[in-house]
This record gives structure tokens, sequence and C-alpha cells, in this order.
């Protein structure tokens, strides 16, 4: 349980165009789910928090005109990255907390996805 | 806002030996603290995790342990073996957002 999937794995695109990243959590429906952007050997960077059926929060920094996010239902939020540059390459990672703690979790529990590896040429 | 740090950036043991990996935080409102193990190319897998209100909790080879005085968190491995070989995250959130924020990581070697 506790499936967490994500699409495409990787993606190579042009500069200019726009790049949609699915997540979706599989097995369970989740209230809230998070978007992270992972640099090759650092940690995980909070982008922004989406919740179902309201516009996504954005942490200081994230340009929420680039970067669009919606959360459409319970198990399905979506990236957007618009006009894409070299500089948004990048490994992008969603993570889901479940609506009520699963077996073995609790309600803090965040569920992750095998992550996107964007490249723009 | 939060701030997690966490040490070593890198950690070589032998096999069966034991792993300790330590974060510290520094808002005294965070209350939930996750472990995750990421394999190249992979997203994070949570491990074990542990709230505030609970001093140390242990899974098999794997505890961790909390000092909410201190404000610091550890993860104890015990008889390690290659396949633990990874890169190992401590996170810190609390319950008004639910957002983690993640320590820099530590890179896990275990040699055969």
């Amino acid at each position: 349980g506790a499936v967490v999937s994500q699409h495409p794995s990787w993606v190579i695109c042009k500069s200019g165009t726009s790049v949609k990243i699915e997540c979706r959590s599989l097995d369970f429906q989740a209230t809230t789910m998070f978007w992270y952007r992972q640099f090759p050997k650092q940690s995980l960077m909070l982008m922004a928090t989406s919740n179902e059926g309201s516009k996504a929060t954005y942490e200081q920094g994230v340009e929420k005109d680039k970067f669009l996010i919606n959360h459409a239902s319970l198990t399905l939020s979506t990236l957007t990255v618009t006009s894409a540059h070299p500089e948004d390459s990048s490994f992008y990672i969603c993570s889901a907390r479940p609506y009520g703690p699963l077996a073995g979790g609790s309600q803090e529990t965040q569920y992750f996805g095998p992550g996107t590896r964007l490249l723009v040429l | 806002g939060e701030n997690v740090e966490q040490h070593p950036s890198t950690l070589s043991v032998q096999e069966g030996d034991s792993a300790v990996i330590k974060c510290t935080y520094s808002d005294s409102a965070s209350n939930y603290f996750p472990w995750y193990k990421q394999e190249l190319g992979k997203g994070p897998q949570l491990i074990i995790d542990i709230r505030s209100n609970v001093g140390e909790k242990k899974d098999q080879r794997i505890a961790v342990t909390l000092n909410k005085t201190a404000k610091h968190f550890s993860l104890h491995i015990t008889e390690t073996q290659p396949e633990d070989s990874a890169v190992y995250f401590c996170a810190a959130s609390m319950d008004s957002s639910y957002k983690l924020i993640f320590g820099s990581g530590t890179r896990l070697l275990v040699r055969p």
C-alpha cells in the first residue's frame, strides 16, 4: 500500500517548451501533495504545497507562474514547468499525505513518488 | 523558519558494524521527525519516523531516538549490510503545515 507514481520518469525537452509532470496516489486519497526539487548530490527542497480544489502554496523564491500546480482530484496533482530553461533541469519529486493515516503510518506521514528527471536542452 | 542540520555528510562502516546519523532542528514547535532512505535515481523511502511525544522507536535493525530538550534526533542502524548503502535524510515538520524540512543528507557506505 501507499504507492505514489509519477509520470513521466524522465523527460528531455527544448528550451522554451512546457513540460507537465503527473503525480498520482494509486491506493489512497491524498489530502495534500507536495512538490520538491532536488539537484545532484543535494537535499530535497520544497517547492509548493498542493491541496485538492484550492490554489497551491508556493515556498519563498519559487515562481508560481513558472511552476504551475493543479490538484484536480484527491489522487492527482500536476506540475507544469512553463517555458523551461536549462537551469530548470533537475529531479522533481512529489509526495502525498493520506486523507487518513494508513496502516503503519500517521497523519503526518508523506509517501514519495519515484521522481521525474527533467533535462532542458 | 525551521532549519535542520544533519551530520555526518558521509559515513563509511564495515559490514556488521553500527551506523549513527544525527540531526538537530531549530523550531521547538516541530513534532514529527521522519527518516528517509534514497537510492540513486529513486525517490525517498520512509524507513522510520517518530513523534515528539515518544523518546525512542525501534523497527528491527533500525531505531530512532529523540531528545526534545536538546532538539536533536538520531538514526541508529545495527548489523549494517551492503544493501543499507544509500543516502539517508532526516526531516522535521509540525502539525500546522505538515511541510517537511529536510537535512542535507548522509551518504552511507557499508563495506563488505
